[in-house]
Protein backbone atom coordinates (compact mmCIF):
# COMPACT_ATOMS: atom_id res chain seq x y z
CA UNK A 1 0.00 0.00 0.00
CA UNK A 2 1.18 3.37 -0.38
CA UNK A 3 1.73 5.87 2.36
CA UNK A 4 2.98 9.62 2.62
CA UNK A 5 5.24 11.73 5.34
CA UNK A 6 5.78 14.89 5.68
CA UNK A 7 8.02 16.66 8.45
CA UNK A 8 8.30 18.83 10.50
CA UNK A 9 4.64 18.10 12.01
CA UNK A 10 4.90 21.88 13.20
CA UNK A 11 6.98 24.28 13.02
CA UNK A 12 8.08 28.00 14.71
CA UNK A 13 10.26 29.96 12.49
CA UNK A 14 11.46 33.53 12.72
CA UNK A 15 10.39 36.14 10.05
CA UNK A 16 13.31 36.29 7.67
CA UNK A 17 14.33 32.91 8.29
CA UNK A 18 15.26 29.89 5.53
CA UNK A 19 12.12 27.23 5.79
CA UNK A 20 12.60 23.64 4.19
CA UNK A 21 9.49 21.30 4.56
CA UNK A 22 10.08 17.60 2.83
CA UNK A 23 7.48 15.08 1.49
CA UNK A 24 7.82 11.74 0.57
CA UNK A 25 5.78 8.84 -0.47
CA UNK A 26 5.97 5.02 -0.13
CA UNK A 27 4.90 2.51 -2.17
CA UNK A 28 4.48 3.81 -5.68
CA UNK A 29 6.24 5.30 -8.66
CA UNK A 30 6.60 8.29 -10.73
CA UNK A 31 3.31 9.97 -8.89
CA UNK A 32 2.20 13.06 -9.41
CA UNK A 33 3.21 15.36 -6.32
CA UNK A 34 1.65 18.69 -5.08
CA UNK A 35 1.72 21.20 -2.23
CA UNK A 36 -0.96 22.98 -1.12
CA UNK A 37 -1.30 26.15 1.47
CA UNK A 38 -4.31 25.83 3.73
CA UNK A 39 -5.31 29.27 5.91
CA UNK A 40 -7.19 28.57 9.26
CA UNK A 41 -10.88 27.74 8.26
CA UNK A 42 -10.25 28.43 4.84
CA UNK A 43 -9.65 26.12 1.67
CA UNK A 44 -6.50 24.26 0.10
CA UNK A 45 -4.58 26.77 -2.24
CA UNK A 46 -2.75 24.74 -4.58
CA UNK A 47 0.90 25.89 -4.75
CA UNK A 48 3.01 23.71 -6.89
CA UNK A 49 2.42 20.59 -8.66
CA UNK A 50 4.78 17.62 -10.14
CA UNK A 51 4.60 15.21 -12.71
CA UNK A 52 7.93 14.38 -12.77
CA UNK A 53 11.68 14.19 -11.43
CA UNK A 54 12.79 18.01 -11.69
CA UNK A 55 9.52 18.92 -13.37
CA UNK A 56 8.07 22.14 -11.37
CA UNK A 57 5.09 23.86 -12.29
CA UNK A 58 4.05 27.22 -9.86
CA UNK A 59 0.78 28.12 -9.55
CA UNK A 60 0.41 31.38 -7.53
CA UNK A 61 3.13 33.75 -7.55
CA UNK A 62 4.81 34.09 -4.28
CA UNK A 63 7.78 34.00 -1.70
CA UNK A 64 8.18 29.95 -2.31
CA UNK A 65 9.58 27.70 -4.21
CA UNK A 66 9.83 23.57 -4.85
CA UNK A 67 11.78 21.49 -5.84
CA UNK A 68 11.80 17.00 -7.12
CA UNK A 69 15.39 15.93 -6.23
CA UNK A 70 14.24 12.75 -6.53
CA UNK A 71 10.99 9.73 -8.16
CA UNK A 72 9.21 10.02 -4.83
CA UNK A 73 10.42 13.20 -2.88
CA UNK A 74 8.89 16.90 -2.83
CA UNK A 75 10.26 19.68 -1.09
CA UNK A 76 8.91 22.92 -0.30
CA UNK A 77 11.46 25.83 0.49
CA UNK A 78 11.98 29.62 0.87
CA UNK A 79 14.92 31.59 1.42
CA UNK A 80 12.97 34.61 4.14
CA UNK A 81 10.11 33.40 5.57
CA UNK A 82 6.84 35.97 5.64
CA UNK A 83 4.66 36.81 8.22
CA UNK A 84 2.10 36.09 5.55
CA UNK A 85 3.58 32.51 5.06
CA UNK A 86 1.79 30.63 8.23
CA UNK A 87 -0.48 27.59 7.47
CA UNK A 88 -1.04 24.42 7.24
CA UNK A 89 1.12 23.10 4.21
CA UNK A 90 -0.27 19.84 2.69
CA UNK A 91 1.34 17.76 0.53
CA UNK A 92 -0.49 15.45 -1.77
CA UNK A 93 -0.29 12.47 -4.64
CA UNK A 94 -2.09 10.88 -7.13
CA UNK A 95 -1.30 8.57 -9.98
CA UNK A 96 0.32 9.50 -13.09
CA UNK A 97 -2.75 8.20 -15.49
CA UNK A 98 -2.60 10.95 -18.08
CA UNK A 99 -5.64 11.80 -17.47
CA UNK A 100 -8.01 9.25 -16.05
CA UNK A 101 -11.16 10.22 -14.78
CA UNK A 102 -11.12 8.49 -11.30
CA UNK A 103 -7.68 9.56 -9.48
CA UNK A 104 -8.16 11.20 -6.15
CA UNK A 105 -5.24 12.93 -4.52
CA UNK A 106 -4.20 11.30 -1.10
CA UNK A 107 -3.10 13.85 1.36
CA UNK A 108 0.15 13.68 3.60
CA UNK A 109 -0.73 14.96 7.50
CA UNK A 110 0.38 18.49 7.06
CA UNK A 111 2.65 20.41 8.32
CA UNK A 112 1.79 23.53 10.48
CA UNK A 113 3.80 26.34 10.16
CA UNK A 114 3.63 29.70 12.10
CA UNK A 115 6.01 32.52 11.56
CA UNK A 116 6.46 34.88 13.85
CA UNK B 1 -10.72 29.37 -15.13
CA UNK B 2 -12.95 27.76 -12.19
CA UNK B 3 -15.04 29.01 -9.62
CA UNK B 4 -16.38 26.44 -6.43
CA UNK B 5 -18.98 27.90 -4.33
CA UNK B 6 -19.65 25.89 -1.28
CA UNK B 7 -21.73 27.34 2.64
CA UNK B 8 -18.91 28.20 5.12
CA UNK B 9 -21.02 26.32 7.79
CA UNK B 10 -23.58 24.33 8.82
CA UNK B 11 -25.42 22.84 11.83
CA UNK B 12 -27.51 19.72 12.12
CA UNK B 13 -28.45 17.86 15.25
CA UNK B 14 -27.01 13.92 15.65
CA UNK B 15 -29.03 11.36 13.57
CA UNK B 16 -30.44 13.57 11.22
CA UNK B 17 -29.63 14.65 7.50
CA UNK B 18 -27.62 17.20 6.44
CA UNK B 19 -27.11 18.20 2.56
CA UNK B 20 -24.09 20.11 1.52
CA UNK B 21 -24.30 21.81 -2.18
CA UNK B 22 -21.78 23.19 -4.18
CA UNK B 23 -21.86 24.79 -7.24
CA UNK B 24 -18.90 25.20 -9.50
CA UNK B 25 -17.97 26.89 -12.77
CA UNK B 26 -15.40 25.55 -15.46
CA UNK B 27 -15.33 24.84 -19.13
CA UNK B 28 -14.25 21.04 -19.25
CA UNK B 29 -15.50 19.37 -16.13
CA UNK B 30 -13.70 15.96 -15.56
CA UNK B 31 -15.03 15.20 -12.25
CA UNK B 32 -15.79 16.56 -8.92
CA UNK B 33 -14.69 14.97 -5.19
CA UNK B 34 -15.57 15.23 -1.71
CA UNK B 35 -13.18 15.04 0.84
CA UNK B 36 -13.47 15.05 4.35
CA UNK B 37 -11.29 17.36 6.94
CA UNK B 38 -11.27 16.76 10.88
CA UNK B 39 -9.81 20.39 12.53
CA UNK B 40 -5.85 19.80 12.17
CA UNK B 41 -5.82 16.77 10.41
CA UNK B 42 -5.16 16.03 6.32
CA UNK B 43 -8.26 15.63 4.17
CA UNK B 44 -9.41 12.52 3.34
CA UNK B 45 -11.19 11.22 0.18
CA UNK B 46 -15.01 10.11 0.37
CA UNK B 47 -16.60 10.30 -3.25
CA UNK B 48 -16.04 10.90 -6.21
CA UNK B 49 -19.02 11.49 -9.57
CA UNK B 50 -18.20 12.07 -12.79
CA UNK B 51 -21.20 11.08 -14.13
CA UNK B 52 -24.96 12.72 -13.51
CA UNK B 53 -26.82 10.93 -10.65
CA UNK B 54 -26.18 9.47 -7.08
CA UNK B 55 -23.21 7.58 -6.08
CA UNK B 56 -24.28 6.20 -2.71
CA UNK B 57 -21.01 4.88 0.05
CA UNK B 58 -22.95 3.60 3.24
CA UNK B 59 -24.32 7.02 5.22
CA UNK B 60 -22.63 9.15 2.43
CA UNK B 61 -23.89 9.86 -0.68
CA UNK B 62 -23.15 12.36 -3.68
CA UNK B 63 -24.98 13.81 -6.39
CA UNK B 64 -24.01 15.30 -9.90
CA UNK B 65 -25.58 17.51 -12.47
CA UNK B 66 -22.78 18.66 -14.96
CA UNK B 67 -26.04 20.84 -16.99
CA UNK B 68 -26.59 22.42 -13.76
CA UNK B 69 -22.67 22.74 -12.63
CA UNK B 70 -24.18 21.34 -9.18
CA UNK B 71 -23.16 18.48 -6.46
CA UNK B 72 -24.62 17.68 -2.99
CA UNK B 73 -23.11 15.73 -0.28
CA UNK B 74 -25.43 13.89 1.82
CA UNK B 75 -24.77 12.74 5.28
CA UNK B 76 -27.62 10.64 6.80
CA UNK B 77 -27.75 9.54 10.90
CA UNK B 78 -25.50 11.46 11.68
CA UNK B 79 -22.67 11.02 13.86
CA UNK B 80 -20.86 13.58 16.24
CA UNK B 81 -17.58 12.24 14.61
CA UNK B 82 -18.83 13.79 10.76
CA UNK B 83 -18.65 17.07 12.73
CA UNK B 84 -15.45 18.50 10.14
CA UNK B 85 -15.04 20.41 6.93
CA UNK B 86 -16.31 18.95 3.93
CA UNK B 87 -14.31 20.09 0.41
CA UNK B 88 -15.57 20.09 -2.94
CA UNK B 89 -13.38 20.05 -5.67
CA UNK B 90 -13.22 19.99 -9.32
CA UNK B 91 -10.90 18.77 -11.75
CA UNK B 92 -10.52 19.93 -15.55
CA UNK B 93 -9.77 18.50 -18.19
CA UNK B 94 -7.56 20.65 -19.33
CA UNK B 95 -5.51 21.16 -16.28
CA UNK B 96 -2.17 19.28 -16.53
CA UNK B 97 -0.43 17.15 -13.72
CA UNK B 98 -4.25 16.04 -12.36
CA UNK B 99 -5.03 19.47 -10.26
CA UNK B 100 -7.97 19.57 -8.43
CA UNK B 101 -9.27 22.96 -7.58
CA UNK B 102 -10.79 23.58 -3.91
CA UNK B 103 -14.05 25.45 -2.30
CA UNK B 104 -13.61 26.77 0.97
CA UNK B 105 -14.80 23.51 2.28
CA UNK B 106 -18.34 23.64 4.38
CA UNK B 107 -17.62 23.17 8.16
CA UNK B 108 -20.65 20.82 10.22
CA UNK B 109 -21.45 21.04 13.68
CA UNK B 110 -22.98 18.03 14.34
CA UNK B 111 -24.82 18.56 18.37
CA UNK B 112 -26.15 16.33 20.50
Amino acid sequence: SQTIHQWPATLVQPVGSPLSLECTVEGTSNPNLYWYRQAAGRGLQLLFYSVGIGQISSEVPQNLSASRPQDRQFILSSKKLLLSDSGFYLCAWSKNTGGEPYNEQFFGPGTRLTVL
Amino acid sequence: GQNIDQPTEMTATEGAIVQINCTYQTSGFNGLFWYQQHAGEAPTFLSYNVLDGLEEKGRFSSFLSRSKGYSYLLLKELQMKDSASYLCAVRDRKAAGNKLTFGGGTRVLVKP
